[in-house]
């Protein structure tokens, strides 16, 4: 099925840096959304996105929806141990279904 | 609080029997329920749309025979894999389209997923 180009894959960083990941598609969504999955569990909605050029914010994540509404990225500032998890970033398609980039890994060194 | 429920978390189950999985939209009525499947560190793969009262519609690759799919009320939807192998050990999310929310997109909520494994 069709996926969306999500990077970087993985990503291991200190305690209290910034992180950042991004995903691409080559079509138009009407909806973007970021998901966060811990293991064993069902992914946790993070952000909605429903409009080009939108920027959200929740706590210490940011993400915006590309002008073009084919990319979206998402930031988390300050990266906590409970960060750690797999991100994935969804495009909305007519009729709600989802399709999902391939995750991101998000391992936090303390 | 949760809006979907799933059931069970874990089941393991012999080669040649068939398993059911229960999704239950909590509290909201949901018209439309997905099915999903994940393979370790892989992202979420549709397998069907379920609509209640009406059959549901796979996505390509998908066995409709393998994988039953019953949307019998406004509050469940149910997964049945049917004569398992050890390649359908899998996770298996569902996911749910409040009515509520119908008239625009919305964010999808997803259970807890099933871990299915098959000896």
């Amino acid at each position: 099925g069709q996926q969306l180009n999500q990077s970087p894959q993985s990503m291991f960083i200190q305690e209290g840096e910034d992180v950042s990941m991004n995903c691409t598609s080559s079509s138009i969504f009407n909806t973007w959304l970021w998901y966060k999955q811990d293991p064993g569990e069902g992914p946790v909605l993070l952000i909605a996105l429903y409009k080009a050029g939108e920027l959200t914010s929740n706590g210490r994540l940011t993400a915006q929806f590309g002008i073009t509404r084919k990319d979206s990225f998402l930031n988390i500032s300050a990266s906590i141990p409970s960060d750690v998890g797999i991100y994935f970033c969804a495009g909305q398609e007519y009729g709600n279904k989802l399709v999902f980039g391939a995750g991101t890994i998000l391992r936090v060194k303390s | 609080g949760a809006v979907v429920s799933q059931h069970p978390s874990r089941v393991i189950c012999k080669s040649g029997t068939s398993v059911k999985i229960e999704c239950r939209s909590l509290d909201f009525q949901a018209t439309t329920m997905f099915w999903y499947r994940q393979f370790p560190k892989k992202s979420l793969m549709l397998m069907a749309t379920s609509n209640e009262g009406s059959k549901a519609t796979y996505e390509q690759g998908v066995e409709k025979d393998k994988f039953l799919i019953n949307h019998a009320s406004l509050t469940l939807s149910t997964l049945t894999v049917t004569s398992a192998h050890p390649e359908d050990s899998s996770f298996y999310i569902c996911s749910v389209l409040l009515s509520r929310d119908i008239w625009h997109n919305s964010p999808l909520h997803f259970g807890n997923g099933t871990r299915l494994t098959v000896t």
